[in-house]
């Protein structure tokens, strides 16, 4: 059964602070995204990686960075948080071969408080 | 259209009435249209993938069309059930990413 895990459900954190959010697939999938959801705006794409250690800026990038060292792995940095980065964190992932469907696999999501 | 677009916002049905929505896409360089069912605290799951002008696509009571010239899809629900109440995204995919629709929130009231 597909899965993506993300490290953490629910985070609280105080302005300034550098905070990691991990995700982790077990499908072998080469493409791996990171989106934050806000009311009323959907899903809008920060950061997207199509191999290990490739990284490409989605349509949000400012104030985050990720990193992919292990084709499982991609993380997700704030290297110095603040309240305009409060949201819901999602981590997904799909494969780039085979039958060019490409949907998505979403994880459970992490909730980000910055105070 | 430069982005996806979903309409209505928020639908709230009876149980048992037959709904759809709608999610217009730029139609220049069209890829693939996803649908995707966010059920409260689950995460997003595909419901359809759909890649050729004039599909249609169905799981069980929901059904979804595509029309790449004109730039829209819509998704039919019928005979609404309250298990069908869920966030419904739909998203455009091209050059290897998805942009998404702000969604449509169905709730059905038994």
């Amino acid at each position: 059964d597909v899965k993506v895990t993300q490290s953490s459900r629910y985070l609280v954190k105080r302005t300034g602070e550098k905070v990691f959010l991990e995700c982790v697939q077990d499908m072998d999938h080469e493409n791996m995204f990171w989106y934050r959801q806000d009311p009323g705006l959907g899903l809008r794409l920060i950061y997207f990686s199509y191999d290990v250690k490739m990284k490409e800026k989605g349509d949000i990038p400012e104030g985050y960075s990720v990193s992919r060292e292990k084709k499982e792995r991609f993380s997700l940095i704030l290297e110095s948080a603040s309240t305009n980065q409060t949201s819901m964190y999602l981590c997904a992932s799909s494969s780039a071969s085979g039958s060019g469907r490409y949907e998505q696999y979403f994880g459970p999501g992490t909730r980000l408080t910055v105070t | 259209i430069l982005n996806v677009e979903q309409s209505p916002q928020s639908l709230h049905v009876q149980e048992g009435d037959s709904t759809n929505f709608t999610c217009s896409f730029p139609s220049s360089n069209f890829y693939a249209l996803h649908w995707y069912r966010w059920e409260t605290a689950k995460s997003p799951e595909a419901l359809f993938v759909m890649t050729l002008n004039g599909d249609e696509k169905k799981k069980g009571r929901i059904s979804a069309t595509l029309n790449t010239k004109e730039g829209y899809s819509y998704l039919y629900i019928k005979g609404s059930q309250p298990e069908d109440s869920a966030t419904y995204l739909c998203a455009s995919f091209n050059a290897g990413k998805s942009t998404f629709g702000d969604g449509t929130t169905l709730t059905v009231k038994p």
